[in-house]
């Protein structure tokens, strides 16, 4: 079980604008920033955002994250079909002391 | 060009080491965090230890506090992870993950199997 949450599933449309949300607690989202990664279909994760809301350089604007208390969003606007995958949320947990990654949302692009 | 290459993964029985090495060019290695980080077959990701700068800051996750040790050597630009007494639920595929922020880059990660 893991101690972020995140939807098992998402969907939607060529075109649409979709979000997948993170809920955590006190002691990771809520006191610290959230990284969000991809992971297409048999390939090793990819940086998606981080520090809530930062893109690394070539991630398209069509990406973007926003926290709100103990709860992060990732927003994909313009779907494409390449969109489809995997998706995470991480962030430090203070009582871990490690790092606690979401159970991944997969995204399908109808 | 940033590469990470793992290497070391493969069947081992239950109890048994085994011991991963990452090969990191690209970058400047001995200025970055590093981490690994698996994923079980079908399964989410999972921290699992990192390691700062020098070394002189270590943390690994509890579930395999006290059997994996990361290290480096920064001289060979080189990650490892030193597994010991490995369980069944140490299967997965391990990847070599650099930090500053976590994920910045992933390696294509080399497989563990543990099974008798």
């Amino acid at each position: 079980q893991s101690v972020l949450t995140q939807p098992p599933s998402a969907s939607g449309t060529p075109g649409q604008r979709v979000t997948i949300s993170c809920s955590g607690s006190s002691s990771n989202i809520g006191s610290k920033t959230v990284n969000w990664y991809q992971q297409l279909p048999g390939t090793a994760p990819k940086l998606l955002i981080y520090t809530n809301n930062q893109r690394p350089s070539g991630v398209p604007d069509r990406f973007s994250g926003s926290k709100s208390g103990t709860s992060a969003s990732l927003a994909i606007s313009g779907l494409q079909s390449e969109d489809e995958a995997d998706y995470y949320c991480a962030a430090w947990d203070v009582s871990l002391n490690g790092w606690t990654f979401g159970g991944g949302t997969k995204l399908a692009v109808l | 060009e940033v590469q990470l290459v793992e290497s070391g993964g493969g069947l081992v029985q239950p109890g048994g080491s085994l011991r991963l090495s990452c090969a990191a060019s690209g970058f400047t290695f001995s200025s970055s965090w590093m981490h690994w980080v698996r994923q079980a077959p079908g399964k989410r990701l999972v921290w699992v230890s990192h390691i700062n700068y020098d070394g002189s800051d270590i943390i690994h996750a509890d579930s395999v506090k006290g059997r994996f040790t990361i290290s480096r050597d920064n001289a060979k630009n080189t990650l490892f992870l030193q597994m010991n007494g490995l369980r069944v639920e140490d299967t997965a595929v391990y990847y070599c993950v650099r930090g500053g922020p976590l994920g910045t880059n992933w390696g294509q990660g080399t497989l563990v199997t543990v099974s008798s």
